[in-house]
């Protein structure tokens, strides 16, 4: 296994489209967590997931996103008609049972909305 | 809630000296655990060292030690011996301490850019 995998590494879209994310954590990682990090700032928790349940979401995560973990092992985070502020890097993390405030993560994807 | 607050956001260090970041946090829970990422140009984010609260003594790992100083709320990271490969940026960051299904999100810092200059 070769950790966090995040698909795309890059996307660009126009205003009002849908986009979608993939993440595949680190095979044995029940736990999941997606952040958005803008230039200049620290990654902002958005959601996180133990398997399939989805436990914790924040305030940030509007109704326009959507982030789901079918039977508890890949993610997808999904952003309906997207706004130029949502341009940003989304990063995914994953942890183990045993370790689980060691949090590995993905190289991201960035999302530019134009 | 708790907050992040690194107030250096650059610094530099030559190569083989020592370098210390700075980073203050609030919380007003007890337990808890703070962290220092690197994150280097285009690749993703690696945990450099991690201190539990409740334990008074200094994180180390190799050439990276950090200052816990819990009644001032503050975690300073200090890099001895600097290489070419430390340049990045490093975050802090803090996360509750839980227990069961309890989630241990990460609340970070804006970041220091390192800088080693050979």
């Amino acid at each position: 296994d070769t950790g966090v995998s995040q698909n795309p590494r890059h996307k660009i879209t126009k205003r009002g489209q849908n986009v979608t994310f993939r993440c595949d954590p680190i095979s044995e990682h029940n736990r999941l967590y997606w952040y958005r990090q803008t230039l200049g700032q620290g990654p902002e928790f958005l959601t996180y997931f133990q398997n399939e349940a989805q436990l914790e979401k924040s305030r940030l995560l509007s109704d326009r996103f959507s982030a789901e973990r079918p039977k508890g092992s890949f993610s997808t985070l999904e952003i309906q008609r997207t706004e130029q502020g949502d341009s940003a890097m989304y990063l995914c993390a994953s942890s183990s049972p045993d370790r689980n405030t060691e949090a590995f993560f993905g190289q991201g994807t960035r999302l530019t909305v134009v | 809630a708790q907050t992040v607050t690194q107030s250096q956001p650059e610094m530099s260090v030559q190569e083989a000296e020592t370098v210390t970041l700075s980073c203050t946090y609030d919380t007003s829970e007890s337990d808890y655990y703070l962290f220092w990422y690197k994150q280097p140009p285009s690749r993703q984010m690696i945990l450099v060292i991690r201190q539990e609260a409740y334990k008074q003594q200094n994180a180390t790992e190799n050439r990276f030690s950090v200052n816990f100083q819990k009644a001032a709320k503050s975690f300073s990271l200090k890099i001895s011996d600097s290489q070419l490969g430390d340049a990045a940026m490093y975050f802090c960051a803090h996360s509750q301490a839980y227990s069961g299904a309890g989630s241990y999100q990460l609340t970070f810092g804006k970041g220091t850019k390192l800088s080693v200059i050979p």
